[in-house]
């Protein structure tokens, strides 16, 4: 079965700074990726999605991510963080053929200095 | 907005009450799921509804149940809950096809659940 690691459960960053987030996954094929954004009281909203092609994606807000096979990694970047981004985000994986579960990785908070 | 509405957004229930969280979608999605969301712990699975048919139940207590009347429409109802109970229940749906992961999920903004 896949799974999803984030290995950073907290990050904060000062503001205009650059941002990277971690996520590796499980998985002997190619699978589905993508990074959700959770503001407090909100639910999920798709920032990006890879599934195959160009490895650098990307997404709404200024967001990218990029694919690395070698290193089972699909880490969410940002070259300028703003106040607004504060916020939990997750990154999912999804597998063909396996119904349609995604699987979320435990969240990475982060957290923004002015 | 982003087209799954959730109701209702804040609900505090007793260990004895009956009560059901509805989420409601019209994007044209034929598959809607229920996450459970609790502090420290990684959003948990627990059902998956395609054309109205449950197709996944993550071993989930029988104090929730799960209704889908039809594609647009998706209850659950809580009966005889307990405070671990308490999270954020989030509803999703996506398009519903063999290859349906591609599309990724829209989520609702969630129900709050506290029990008491």
């Amino acid at each position: 079965a896949q799974s999803v690691t984030q290995p950073d459960i907290h990050i904060t960053v000062s503001e205009g700074a650059s941002l990277e987030l971690r996520c590796n996954y499980s998985y002997g094929a190619t699978p589905y990726l993508f990074w959700y954004v959770q503001s407090p009281g909100q639910g999920l909203q798709l920032l990006l999605k890879y599934f195959s092609g160009d490895t650098l994606v990307q997404g709404i807000k200024g967001f990218e991510a990029e694919f690395k096979r070698s290193q089972s990694s699909f880490n969410l970047r940002k070259p300028s963080v703003h106040w607004s981004d504060a916020a939990e985000y997750f990154c999912a994986v999804g597998v063909n053929n396996a119904g349609n579960m995604l699987t979320f990785g435990g969240g990475t908070r982060l957290m923004v200095k002015p | 907005e982003t087209g799954v509405t959730q109701t209702p957004r804040h609900l505090v229930m007793g260990m004895t009450n009956k009560k059901s969280l509805k989420c409601e979608q019209h994007l044209g999605h034929n598959a809607m799921y229920w996450y459970k969301q609790s502090a420290k712990k990684p959003l948990e699975l627990m059902f998956v509804y395609n054309f109205k048919e449950q197709t996944e139940n993550n071993s989930v207590p029988s104090r929730f149940s799960p209704e889908c009347p039809n594609s647009s429409h998706l209850f659950l109802h809580l009966h005889t809950l307990q405070p671990e109970d308490s999270a954020l229940y989030l509803c999703a749906s996506s398009q519903a096809s063999s290859s349906q992961s591609l599309y990724g999920y829209t989520f609702g903004s969630g129900t709050r659940l506290t029990v008491v």
